[in-house]
Formats: structure tokens, C-alpha cells, sequence
């Protein structure tokens, strides 16, 4: 079976302009979740959403904003690009099973803000 | 405000030797606890999860949860060079995980 799938790798984007960056969970996962990490730290809930509703947000600015679609693909929107929203960012899928909520990372898309 | 708190080393050990990776969290609620891999430029890798209070083994790992005093462990035996990497803890209380740092392993030949 295929992993979570990331479009694009690699970003390179100027101060104040917007981005998107989409996802595709692993086949048969119903949530998607957005972290943002950068060099050094762990990775920070952005969001996560279930069966297309927002289940989750995490102490991110209202510029970041997301979506799911009905084949549970999901696009995070960054406006306003600042030099700190360099990073690389990360979407994972999530299924329940065994008593928790397992969550697969995809390989990511390194953002770079000039 | 749920924290996960991780030494974030490095952590140096000889190749054969035991490696103990150790991990605090704030929330006793947490019911679910996650160890992932990640190597320098790439994602997360989910290697272990642990639900219950007491060792789980997988092959060469063996993650220890001890909810009583919020503490769950990864040990790596055998540690093998590729082994090295950063090692993350996430907690989980109901669907969205809190992160650690992260601890970085050098196993050295």
C-alpha cells in the first residue's frame, strides 16, 4: 500500500505571498493532521481534521487555514508568508486500531521564505 | 499546557550496547504513547506504541510506560549504527499527539 503522499517537496516562496501544500493519507485513513517543525524542535500541531470536519487546531496565526476533501485529501493555506514560516511541514494519517490512533507521517514539504 | 519533556542529548553509545531513551510527559489523562524515528532531513517514522503500563518488545526495541509517575521509555538493543537518529516522544490524551524535542542517538562503531 502506498504511504501518505506530499506535493510539493520542496517550496521556495517570498514574504507575503501564499502558499499551498496538499496531502494524501494512506488508503483507508479518515484523518489528516498538519504539523509545522523546525530545525531542532518537534513537530507542532497545526491541525487535524476527521470525515472532512476540523477536529482540531493548534496556537497557529489565522493566516494558516486547511481543508479536506471528500477522498479525504487534505490542503493546508498559508497567506501572508513571514521569514519564520520556514520549515519543513508535515502531514500525517491517522487510523484507530489496537486501543490508540496510529499516525504515519508523509515525507514532507520543506517551505523556504525569502 | 500539555508537555512532553525529552533530554535532547546526544546521547552517545558504543555499536552493541543497550540505549536508553526517556520521556516525561505533564498530562495524566494521556492514554496512548508513541515513539518515532527521524533521521536528519527526512519524516517522522512511527517504530513503536505503547497503550498499557508495562513493556511492550518489538524486535530489538522495548518501549516502558509507567503512568503513575508519567514516564515512558524506548530501549534499543543491539544498537547498530543506523541506528542513529533523532528519537521523538507523542502523547496522545484523546486525538491530537503532543511532540517532544526529541533525543538525538550517535551509536559509534
Amino acid at each position: 500500500d502506498a504511504g501518505v503522499t506530499q506535493s510539493p517537496t520542496h517550496l521556495i516562496k517570498t514574504r507575503g505571498q501564499q502558499v499551498t501544500l496538499r496531502c494524501s493519507p494512506i488508503s483507508g485513513h479518515k484523518s489528516v493532521s498538519w504539523y509545522q517543525q523546525v530545525l531542532g524542535q518537534g513537530p507542532q500541531f497545526i491541525f487535524q481534521y476527521y470525515e472532512k470536519e476540523e477536529r482540531g487546531r493548534g496556537n497557529f496565526p489565522d493566516r494558516f487555514s486547511a481543508r479536506q476533501f471528500p477522498n479525504y485529501s487534505s490542503e493546508l493555506n498559508v497567506n501572508a508568508l513571514l521569514l519564520g514560516d520556514s520549515a519543513l511541514y508535515l502531514c500525517a494519517s491517522s487510523v484507530f486500531q489496537g486501543g490508540g490512533y496510529e499516525q504515519y507521517f508523509g515525507p514532507g514539504t520543506r517551505l523556504t521564505v525569502t | 499546557q500539555k508537555e512532553v519533556e525529552q533530554n535532547s542529548g546526544p546521547l552517545s553509545v558504543p555499536e552493541g550496547a543497550i540505549a536508553s531513551l526517556n520521556c516525561t510527559y505533564s498530562d495524566r489523562g494521556s492514554q496512548s504513547f508513541f515513539w518515532y524515528r527521524q533521521y536528519s532531513g527526512k519524516s517522522p517514522e512511527l517504530i513503536m506504541f505503547i497503550y498499557s503500563n508495562g513493556d511492550k518488545e518489538d524486535g530489538r526495541f522495548t518501549a516502558q510506560l509507567n503512568k503513575a509517575s508519567q514516564y515512558v521509555s524506548l530501549l534499543i538493543r543491539d544498537s547498530q549504527p543506523s541506528d542513529s537518529a533523532t528519537y521523538l516522544c507523542a502523547v496522545t490524551g484523546s486525538y491530537i499527539p503532543t511532540f517532544g524535542r526529541g533525543t538525538s542517538l550517535i551509536v559509534h562503531p
